[in-house]
């Protein structure tokens, strides 16, 4: 139980291009889902927080304007980041804590490797 | 803001030996969760302790919730050569709050 399925695995692409990334809850549903960005040889830095039928809460330093965060339903969040720049390269890794439980644990996707070319 | 310290930051040891690693904080979690992340994947929740004092065990892993609120181990017993990876220790003020990673512990397990 509790997987969370993350689109694409890799997204090679060129400056300008805005990429969407999405979350996908298959067995459980997910009031909050979290997105983090991991450099090589680095831990998992929290970019947002993600909450079904509300605004997304943006961690200090991060562009909501730049990576828009959209959690339409409660299986769903979706990550894009807009215009696309080399220094955007990077691992980004969704997680999903099951709705009601605040006790609960993240489980996380596998990943979505993005390189901007 | 908290910071989790994680050591050690890499080990390198002989298959059949045993593990152990551990997560220090400045302030006090009310959760401690430990994920293994392999390369090009994401973290996989191995431990969830949410008691201080609480020590829990999944196979030949074992870890603790230390009693101070501050810490926490986690131990590897008779390693094989699939333990290799990084280790994430993840902290958690309060229940619903965000997590705060400390920063891995790369293992290598020589067969």
């Amino acid at each position: 139980g509790a997987v969370v399925s993350q689109h694409p695995s890799r997204v090679i692409c060129k400056s300008g291009t805005s990429v969407k990334i999405e979350c996908r809850s298959l067995d459980f549903q997910a009031t909050t889902m979290f997105w983090y960005r991991q450099f090589p040889k680095q831990s998992l830095m929290l970019m947002a927080t993600s909450n079904e039928g509300s605004k997304a809460t943006y961690e200090q330093g991060v562009e909501k304007d730049k990576f828009l965060i959209n959690h339409a339903s409660l299986t769903l969040s979706t990550l894009t980041v807009t215009s696309a720049h080399p220094e955007d390269s990077s691992f980004y890794i969704c997680s999903a804590r099951i709705a009601g439980g605040v006790t609960q644990p993240q489980h996380f996707g596998d990943g979505t490797r993005l390189s901007i070319l | 803001g908290q910071q989790l310290n994680q050591s050690p930051q890499s080990m390198f040891i002989q298959e059949g030996e045993d593990v152990s690693m551990n997560c220090t904080s400045s302030s006090i979690f009310n959760t401690w969760l430990w994920y293994k992340q392999d390369p090009g994947e994401g973290p996989v929740l191995l431990i969830a302790l949410y008691k201080a004092g609480e020590l829990t065990s999944n196979g030949r892993l074992t870890a603790q919730f230390g009693i101070t609120r501050k810490d926490s181990f986690l131990n590897i017993s008779a390693s094989i050569p699939s333990d290799v990876g990084i280790y994430f220790c993840a902290g958690q003020e309060t229940s619903g709050s965000r997590l705060t990673f400390g920063e891995g512990t790369q293992l290598t397990v020589n067969p």
